[in-house]
C-alpha cells in the first residue's frame, strides 16, 4: 500500500465550478500536511499547508481529518488557470525529520 | 525569492555512461534533495543532505551516488546509467529549522537513456 494516495483523476470540471480532491496516508505518526501544485512540464510548488482546524486561502480550503487519515482541498470557483496536478504531502515522524512524501499528484484541467 | 538551478533540462546519455546532474541554490539552505518523478508513481526521494558532506539514502538510492561540496550545490551522480533511469529528475532545498517543510524545486532535468 503506497503511503500517499490520490486519485489520479483526470477531474475534467467547467470553470466556475467547485472541485475536491481528497488523499488518504497510511502512516498514523504523520504530522504535517501540504498541497503542493505542478503545472504540466514543471516543478512543483507548495501551494498551501494543511493545518488541523482547516484553512483557507481565498479561493481554496484544506482540511485535515486525524481520525480516518485523509486530506482533502477544496477549489471554488474555478479558473482556467488552475489546471494543474496538485500533490498531497506527509510529514511523518517516523521518517527522516527532513523527509517528506509525495503523492502521485491528481490532475484537474478547468474547462472553458 | 528562492532559486534552484539545475545544470540540464533535457539529456540523453547511453547506457553505462556516467551521468552528472548538478544542482545549486542561492538561499543559503542547508536541506537539499534529489528526487526522481515517473508517471503513477510520483516524487520518490533518491538522497538528500543536510550540511556539506553529509549526505542520507532516500527511499530508492541504487545506482545512484551524490556528492556536496560546498552548500550550494548538489550533485547527483548515476555511475553507469540504465534504461530504467530515464526519467525526470527533480532537485529541492529546503530551510532546515522551521519552515523546512517547504521545499523550493528547480526544474528538473529530463533524462533518457537509451
Amino acid at each position: 500500500r503506497k503511503e500517499v494516495e490520490q486519485d489520479p483523476g483526470p477531474f475534467n470540471v467547467p470553470e466556475g465550478a467547485t472541485v475536491a480532491f481528497n488523499c488518504t496516508y497510511s502512516n498514523s505518526a504523520s504530522q504535517s500536511f501540504f498541497w503542493y501544485r505542478q503545472d504540466c512540464r514543471k516543478e512543483p510548488k507548495l501551494l498551501m499547508s494543511v493545518y488541523s482546524s482547516g484553512n483557507e486561502d481565498g479561493r481554496f480550503t484544506a482540511q485535515l481529518n486525524r481520525a480516518s487519515q485523509y486530506i482533502s482541498l477544496l477549489i471554488r470557483d474555478s479558473k482556467l488557470s488552475d489546471s494543474a496536478t496538485y500533490l498531497c504531502v506527509v510529514k511523518s515522524l517516523s521518517g527522516s525529520a527532513r523527509q517528506l512524501t509525495f503523492g502521485s499528484g491528481t490532475q484537474l484541467t478547468v474547462l472553458p | 525569492d528562492v532559486k534552484v538551478t539545475q545544470s540540464s533540462r533535457y539529456l540523453v546519455k547511453r547506457t553505462g555512461e556516467k551521468v552528472f546532474l548538478e544542482c545549486v541554490q542561492d538561499m543559503d539552505h542547508e536541506n537539499m534533495f534529489w528526487y526522481r518523478q515517473d508517471p503513477g508513481l510520483g516524487l520518490r526521494l533518491i538522497y538528500f543532505s543536510y550540511d556539506v558532506k553529509m549526505k542520507e539514502k532516500g527511499d530508492i538510492p541504487e545506482g545512484y551516488s551524490v556528492s556536496r561540496e560546498k552548500k550550494e550545490r548538489f550533485s547527483l551522480i548515476l555511475e553507469s546509467a540504465s534504461t530504467n533511469q530515464t526519467s525526470m529528475y527533480l532537485c529541492a532545498s529546503s530551510l532546515l529549522g522551521a519552515g523546512g517543510e517547504t521545499q523550493y524545486f528547480g526544474p528538473g532535468t529530463r533524462l533518457l537513456v537509451l
